[in-house]
């Protein structure tokens, strides 16, 4: 079966700008994770996602950073007013409810801030 | 504080073993893993051990935790050029909500 996707792969934007990344997890996995990997360095857990239950958000840097999801499908993280900071790997991950730690990745959206 | 380390380089000649070595902090962490990470590409989950296991083999891959010392290691045997690439270990503690990673061993094969 397909793996976790994500989009876009790459992007690149101007400091200030506001940017969305998609994030597709593996049919029937009900756990979503973001996590943000800068360059040279190891994973940054962001968000978790887990059915309907408030989503853990301990990780995000800012008020600027905030995620949705909607059931167990999609998810979206968007960044307001980027900043050089940013600039990143953004990795979204999901698991099976029943082996849910198992996780599984995706490619990673590599975002560039200018 | 939950922190894992890892030394950031490990070179080896193709056939030979590698052992890729971490730290832990976290004596309540419940599964230990191991990912690579190919230039270019994601994450893909290698290996994982349970914390109350001590050992775990899978093919050319051996895991091997001392939870005393908070240390896990990852032996792989007959090191190939494909198995060039950074390999990441992580902890995942309480709960299954989030992993702490090391910020990742680059592996060199060289023949």
């Amino acid at each position: 079966g397909a793996g976790v996707s994500q989009s876009p792969s790459n992007k690149v934007t101007e400091k200030g700008k506001d940017v969305e990344l998609r994030c597709d997890p593996i049919s029937g996995h009900t756990a979503l994770y973001w996590y943000r990997q800068r360059l040279g360095q190891g994973l940054e857990f962001l968000i978790y996602f887990q059915g309907n239950s408030a989503p853990d958000k301990s990780g995000l840097p800012s008020d600027r950073f905030s995620a949705e999801r909607t059931g167990e499908s999609v998810s979206t993280l968007t960044i307001q007013r980027t900043q050089q900071e940013d600039s990143a790997v953004y990795l979204c991950a999901s698991s099976q409810g029943v082996r849910r730690y198992e996780q599984y990745f995706g490619p990673g959206t590599r975002l560039t801030v200018t | 504080g939950e922190d894992v380390e890892q030394s950031l380089f490990l070179s080896v000649r193709e056939g030979d073993s590698s052992v890729i070595n971490c730290t832990y902090t976290d004596s309540s962490s419940t599964y230990l893993y191991w990912y690579k990470q190919e230039p270019g590409a994601g994450l893909q989950l290698l290996t994982y051990i349970f914390s109350n296991m001590d050992m775990k083999q899978d093919q050319r891959l051996t895991v091997l935790l001392n939870k005393k010392d908070k240390h896990l290691s990852l032996r792989i045997a007959d090191t190939q050029t494909g198995d060039s690439a950074i390999y990441f270990c992580a902890e995942m503690t309480g709960g299954y909500n989030k992993l702490i990673f090391g910020a990742g061993t680059r592996l060199a094969v060289h023949p």
